[in-house]
């Protein structure tokens, strides 16, 4: 199984700002994926994260908002900018290693903008 | 469309009883997985179970198993003898050759075991 951890784990932000959040993986995964789950919701695919280049977007997310690194295997960055009351939501990371294998979440991070 | 389909938003159930949550999907792929995930208040997604398109027995863990029916394209989640920490959210979840292996999530089902 992998282990996955994110930080923070919460955070209050202030509107017009931007917040990263860090997701580490504890082995090498193949793929890596960034959630948002609005309130009461279900997951909403952000976007894949894709190793040494530009990560691959869902309809409705764009690279200048959520911006995303993902400079190994182990490691990326989702950065939700300028952000507005609409943001506030849980942000998930998630990742497996090959297609056959459990797909993992991290425990996720709570922003809340004002 | 809905690639996958929760049609229960909430279900309760006394505890130590059983309780199916239900499941169906949507793919023309022959290969494909199936996952169920539990969200409790805290908001962390646990992996529950997992069944693959080839496989030929139902996935079983613990109190989950999950009633695969292929034909019918359906995967539901059994919970045998609830407990009260069962309360939480349950999503179904895909993974189809098709989409490239990315998941694909249900609306979810809010359990509630009553003592």
């Amino acid at each position: 199984s992998a282990v996955i951890s994110q930080k923070p784990s919460r955070d209050i932000c202030q509107r017009g700002t931007s917040l990263t959040i860090q997701c580490q993986v504890d082995s090498q995964v193949t793929m890596m994926f960034w959630y948002r789950q609005q309130p009461g919701q279900s997951l909403t695919l952000i976007a894949t994260a894709n190793q040494g280049s530009e990560a691959t977007y869902e309809s409705g997310f764009v690279i200048d908002k959520f911006p995303i690194s993902r400079p190994n295997l182990t490691f990326s960055t989702l950065t939700v900018s300028n952000m507005s009351p609409e943001d506030s939501s849980i942000y998930l990371c998630s990742a497996y290693r090959d297609r056959q294998e459990t797909q993992y979440f991290g425990p996720g991070t709570r922003l809340l903008v004002l | 469309a809905q690639k996958i389909t929760q049609t229960q938003p909430g279900m309760f159930v006394q505890e130590k009883e059983a309780v199916t949550l239900d499941c169906t999907y949507d793919t023309s792929d022959q290969s494909y997985g199936l996952f169920w995930y539990k969200q409790p208040s805290s908001g962390e997604m646990i992996f529950l179970i997992y069944q693959g398109s080839y496989d030929e027995q139902n996935a079983t863990e613990g109190r989950y198993s999950l009633n695969f029916q292929k034909a019918r394209k359906s995967a539901n989640l059994v919970i045998s003898a609830s407990q009260l920490g069962d309360s939480a959210m349950y999503f179904c979840a895909m993974r189809e050759a098709g989409g490239s292996y990315i998941p694909t999530f249900g609306r979810g089902t809010s359990l509630i075991v009553h003592p």
